[in-house]
């Protein structure tokens, strides 16, 4: 299995630019979470999708941030206009179905900079 | 509050030298307690999950224990590819989804 796949790895852009994430998560898993962390404040959900619906987006920013999931293999997290206060490296991690926390499992993450 | 504090913030050992890390918790009803490890440049690895006091599991030369108020992960004679931030993470009362994350320890194996 080839895991959770996030693209791009790594994203330079500059303020106002919008941004676009990418994930795929592992086959079989209904959940999709997506998680920011920074050496302040470390990992930080941001949304929590189930069945590709959007359960949880309490930990979304602002509005300046949306995530959406079209289907069981793909989702994206869009930050229009992105600001230097974004960077922080993204990650996307799925769930097996009926388990708890424990079976998350984590992509590599995008590293974003946000000039 | 609930929230989960982990200690120390890093920790520097010679190869062999086993230890311990620490994550204790202040959370009501404790449903799971999840220990990951993360490489830098990658996401974080599952390692261990908890349910209740007493509780202990064994990966190689890591062990996770539980009790009321905090975990440990002890580490026996370790060897520099240990070397890695250790998360601990416990669900938040309510959810069977949401984790409250600690800030890690950084642990750094010398040869």
């Amino acid at each position: 299995d080839a895991g959770v796949i996030q693209s791009p790895r790594h994203e330079v852009t500059e303020m106002g630019q919008e941004v676009t994430l990418r994930c795929k998560p592992i086959s079989g898993h209904n959940s999709l979470f997506w998680y920011r962390q920074t050496m302040m404040r470390g990992l930080e959900l941001l949304i929590y999708f189930n069945n590709n619906v959007p359960i949880d987006d309490s930990g979304m920013p602002e509005d300046r941030f949306s995530a959406k999931m079209p289907n069981a293999s793909f989702s994206t997290l869009k930050i229009q206009p992105s600001e230097p206060r974004d960077s922080a490296v993204y990650f996307c991690a799925s769930h097996e179905a009926g388990g708890l926390g424990e079976t998350q499992y984590f992509g590599p993450g995008t590293r974003l900079l946000v000039l | 509050e609930d929230q989960v504090t982990q200690s120390p913030e890093a920790l520097r050992l010679q190869e062999g030298e086993s230890s311990s890390l620490n994550c204790s918790y202040t959370v009501s009803g404790l449903r799971g307690l999840f220990w990951y490890r993360q490489d830098p440049g990658k996401g974080p690895e599952f390692l261990f999950t908890l349910y209740s006091a007493g509780e202990e599991k064994e990966k190689e030369r890591l062990k996770a224990t539980l009790t009321k108020k905090e975990s440990f992960l002890h580490i026996t004679a370790p060897k520099p590819e240990d070397s890695a931030t250790y998360l601990c993470a416990v669900l938040l009362p309510g959810s069977n989804y949401q984790l409250i994350w600690g800030a890690g320890t950084k642990l750094i194996i010398k040869p």
